[in-house]
């Protein structure tokens, strides 16, 4: 099976312009999450979507940030405008039932 | 407050010693556990688990050992070998629906020909 795709891979913008990141899960995974490391720093928690449903956006570092999952496939973060404190890594990661979580390669995003 | 913690951010072994990564949590309520290893400009991959009502679980050089009362895991590679050499995240998480991962900052594991 396919795993969890995101695009794209890499992305340097300047401070205040407008980043979008997408996230293709496994095909027929609910469960879809997104995840931030920082300057090597642990992975953290941004939000969870259940099918199209945000489930858990605790994580959200604040309302710059914007995610969506339409029709419960794919999901964008979209992070508007981006300030230097947003480089990092972001993972997306699809899970089924249990606990197998699926990681995407992520997206390096560069705020300069 | 960091939830998860991994006190060593790096550990160079020999090939075919043991590796020894370790792990501390604080919140007496997550009941499951998880290893990940992650190659550069890789994502994540899952290693191997264990649950709160266990105190070892094995997957062939690799055992995790959990020890809830001084909420403290541990993971053992024997042997090591140079494909090991990778950042090993551990993370824990509560059961439900829910299952978010809390993760530690990682061990870098540099395993030495």
């Amino acid at each position: 099976e396919a795993g969890v795709t995101q695009f794209p891979s890499h992305s340097v913008i300047e401070k205040g312009q407008t980043v979008t990141l997408r996230c293709d899960p496994i095909s027929g995974h609910d469960n879809l999450y997104w995840y931030r490391r920082v300057m090597g720093k642990e992975i953290k928690f941004l939000l969870h979507f259940v099918k199209e449903s945000k489930q858990d956006e605790s994580g959200m570092p604040n309302n710059r940030f914007l995610a969506e999952r339409t029709g419960g496939t794919y999901s964008t973060l979209k992070v508007q405008p981006a300030e230097l404190e947003d480089s990092g890594v972001y993972f997306c990661a699809s899970r089924d039932g249990g606990y197998g979580y699926t990681f995407g390669s992520g997206t390096r995003l560069t705020v300069v | 407050d960091q939830q998860v913690k991994q006190n060593s951010p790096s550990l160079s072994v020999q090939e075919g010693r043991i590796s020894i990564l370790n792990c501390d949590y604080t919140n007496s309520m997550f009941d499951y556990f998880l290893w990940y290893k992650k190659y550069p400009a890789e994502g994540p991959t899952f290693l191997i688990s264990i649950s709160s009502i266990k105190d070892k679980n094995e997957d062939g050089r690799f055992t995790v050992f959990l020890n809830k009362s001084a909420k403290h895991l541990s993971l053992h590679i024997v042997p090591s070998q140079p494909g090991d050499s990778a950042v090993y995240f551990c993370a824990a998480s509560f059961s439900g629906s829910a299952r978010q991962l809390t993760f530690g900052s990682g061990t870098q594991l540099t395993v030495l020909p």
